[in-house]
């Protein structure tokens, strides 16, 4: 089946730094999406960005999906932006909704 | 809309124990998935659903069952818990159709963390 590999898995950030996280990908994939588990364990919606490039607010996504993969950009990094980082993918050849999710990455901001 | 709801929140059983685990959705959508997630990594995928009455296994299928009878509620059976199967559980929806204007984004519900003795 699809691996997929996201790095670095640990990541110490100074308040207002900026970040990119790498998610490859093994094969062609239908649905990719990037998703931050807050500390309370709440996993929420970032992306749906199987290509192309997306921005919304200090986040942006960019997926080169004929080179397998993606990157997440955090720009003036917050406390608030601490937890967990995934990228899950759905390979090309089955439901949009088997997604295939990566180790994280886990992402400490101090102020 | 209350988006994905799911119950209990948190959960011990003892082994050879069966229950059931609650997931509904008021969005009206399509897909439903089920994940569990073990400590220090992603989620994995157990089964899920595209549409009522049609159900698969995903990658972590054994010990557990699913049935979708209604677009809104997809609930995860455990059939005899084992010490295994402690993790936290994690339901999710999504629109393939893109109705709602957003299509293929899974949206997920808050967890069930179960603990199994």
């Amino acid at each position: 089946g699809i691996q997929v590999e996201q790095s670095p898995p640990d990541l110490i950030l100074q308040e207002g730094a900026n970040s990119t996280l790498r998610c490859n990908f093994s094969d062609s994939v239908n649905n990719l999406q990037w998703f931050h588990q807050n500390p309370w364990g709440q996993l929420i919606n970032l992306f749906y960005i199987p290509s192309g490039t997306k921005q919304n607010g200090r986040l942006s996504a960019t997926t080169v999906a004929t080179e397998r993969y993606s990157l997440l950009y955090i720009s003036s990094s917050q406390t608030t932006d601490s937890g967990v980082y995934f990228c899950a993918v759905g390979d090309s050849g089955g439901a949009t909704n088997k997604l295939i999710f990566g180790t994280g990455t886990l992402l400490a901001v101090q102020p | 809309n209350a988006g994905v709801t799911q119950t209990p929140k948190f959960q011990v059983l003892k082994t050879g124990q069966s229950m059931t685990l609650q997931c509904a959705q008021d969005m009206n959508h399509e897909y439903m998935s089920w994940y569990r997630q073990d400590p220090g990594m992603g989620l994995r995928l157990i089964h899920y659903s595209v549409g009522a009455g049609i159900t698969d296994q995903g990658e972590v299928p054994n010990g557990y069952n699913v049935s979708r009878s209604t677009t809104e509620d997809f609930p995860l059976r455990l059939l005899s818990a084992a010490p295994s199967q402690t993790s936290v559980y994690f339901c999710a929806s999504m629109d393939p159709l893109g109705t709602s204007g957003r299509s293929d984004e899974q949206y997920f519900g808050p967890g069930t963390r179960l603990t199994v003795t």
